[in-house]
């Protein structure tokens, strides 16, 4: 069935650092794919999404290409604040109509 | 301001309890879900609904129940037959099912249950 795998955390960054967050996924036909943020203490919001192929999707300075190729979805942000400091999901959207989600990789920025 | 609302945001109930977890969204979406979070594990499925007086089981419906009486509410009760009940619960919507193009959910604050 479909899949997503996030690279395991916590990731501790300085501010300013470089973020990566690698996410791959296994699906059948062509999903769109999302990354969801957590704040500590709430619920999941959208970040960004893409819904096909070499699609970017980018907000608040992350961004993250659909590469079909390699089947990923990594998220970047080139200089992360302290108050980027959170849990990121990838998930992609089956074809059964439900969003399939990652384990989440928490961020922990410091300053 | 639309949104989704959970209450209450944390409860407590004795092993052998049934509670209820209560969701409202005004939002005028036609789907609602229902997750469990677990540390490590991401977010798991319970039950979903794509209209009123309808709703399927999602991955880990066992010990869960749910209504769909009205479009604006999607009620969780976690039974007494739920084996490990404490968790992160967490209600969203969207406006059609996640695979469509749409694809965004739209998620609560989040219910803490804890079994004492």
């Amino acid at each position: 069935g479909d899949s997503v795998t996030q690279m395991e955390g916590p990731v501790t960054l300085s501010e300013e650092a470089f973020l990566t967050i690698n996410c791959t996924y296994t699906a059948t036909g062509y999903p769109s794919l999302f990354w969801y943020v957590q704040y500590p203490g709430e619920g999941l919001q959208l970040l960004l999404k893409a819904t096909k192929a070499d699609d970017k999707g980018s907000n608040k300075g992350f961004e993250a290409t659909y590469r079909k190729e390699t089947t990923s979805f990594h998220l970047e942000k080139g200089s992360v604040q302290v108050s980027d400091s959170a849990v990121y999901f990838c998930a992609l959207s089956s074809n059964t109509g439900k969003l399939i989600f990652g384990q989440g990789t928490t961020l922990q920025v410091k300053p | 301001d639309g949104g989704i609302t959970q209450s209450p945001k944390y409860l407590f109930r004795k092993e052998g309890q049934n509670v209820t977890l209560s969701c409202e969204q005004n939002l005028n979406h036609d789907a609602m879900y229902w997750y469990r979070q677990d540390p490590g594990q991401g977010l798991r499925l319970i039950y979903y609904s794509q209209i009123v007086n309808d709703f399927q089981k999602g991955d880990i419906a066992e010990g869960y129940s749910v209504s769909r009486e009205k479009k604006e509410s999607f009620p969780l009760t976690v039974t007494s037959a739920q084996k490990n009940p404490t968790a992160f619960y967490l209600c969203a919507s969207s406006i059609g099912l996640a695979g469509g193009p749409a694809g965004e959910l739209f998620f609560g604050e989040g219910s803490r249950l804890t079994v004492l």
